[in-house]
């Protein structure tokens, strides 16, 4: 049963457009929310994360954003640039379970010069 | 700075043969360490979280076991591999004063042949 869902395995998204990326969850114990990413044949990377008392944090062109009662978090790549071109994964823990990390399956994203 | 080690980068092994994955940690004490498994098209898979020595728990159950000899180390294994074991192996390792990021080794891409 995953409790962290990415349900768009892909997207494609011209250089200088926003990418979104979004995610849902199931257990409304995770109070804590990241996003990794991925490149082949390596591990991922943290990119950006939310504690669940804020809905939105910022960090340069990467914006991420958190809806508590619809369950679902976004993030935000704003101008896309061919560089971004990656697997990202969305992930959640709670203090509750000892910080482990779940993750969702990934969204590939390309982004077109 | 922490660094995590992991390694083989690649193994191809026969079916029926026992698998010894090994992960270190440097510059930090007592993380909590994580195994996690990329199967091909899917997301990553918690397999075992540990947070001490000796204290592992087991997320699904499988064919693989791990143990945690030392405080930075963390280690996968089988007796016997299944074809169904094949796919990437991630070690993990996250610490609460580093704002619950896990962070990740470069991956073991395991082939059973």
């Amino acid at each position: 049963d995953q409790q962290v869902k990415q349900n768009s395995p892909s997207l494609s998204v011209q250089e200088g457009r926003i990418s979104i990326l979004n995610c849902d969850y199931t257990n409304s114990m995770f109070d804590y929310f990241l996003w990794y990413k991925k490149y082949p044949a390596e591990g991922p990377t943290f990119l950006i994360s939310i504690s669940s008392i804020k809905d939105k944090n910022e960090d340069g062109r990467f914006t991420v954003f958190l809806n508590k009662s619809a369950k679902h978090l976004s993030l935000h790549i704003v101008p896309s640039q061919p560089g971004d071109s990656a697997v990202y994964f969305c992930a959640a823990s709670g203090t509750y379970n000892f910080n482990k990390f779940y993750f969702g399956s990934g969204t590939k994203l390309n982004v077109k010069p | 700075s922490q660094t995590i080690h992991q390694w083989p980068a690649t193994l191809v092994q026969p079916v029926g043969s026992p698998l010894s994955l090994e992960c270190t940690v440097e510059g930090t004490s007592n993380p909590n360490l994580y195994w996690y498994r990329q199967a091909a098209g899917r997301g990553l898979q918690l397999l075992f979280y540990s947070i001490g020595i000796d204290q592992i728990s087991s997320e699904v159950p499988q064919n693989l076991s791990a143990s945690r000899p030392q405080d930075r180390q963390f280690i996968l294994s089988s007796k016997k591999l299944l074809l169904s074991d094949s796919g990437f192996y991630l070690c993990a390792w996250s610490a609460l004063r580093m704002k619950k990021k896990a962070f990740f080794g470069q991956g073991t891409r395991l082939t059973v042949v």
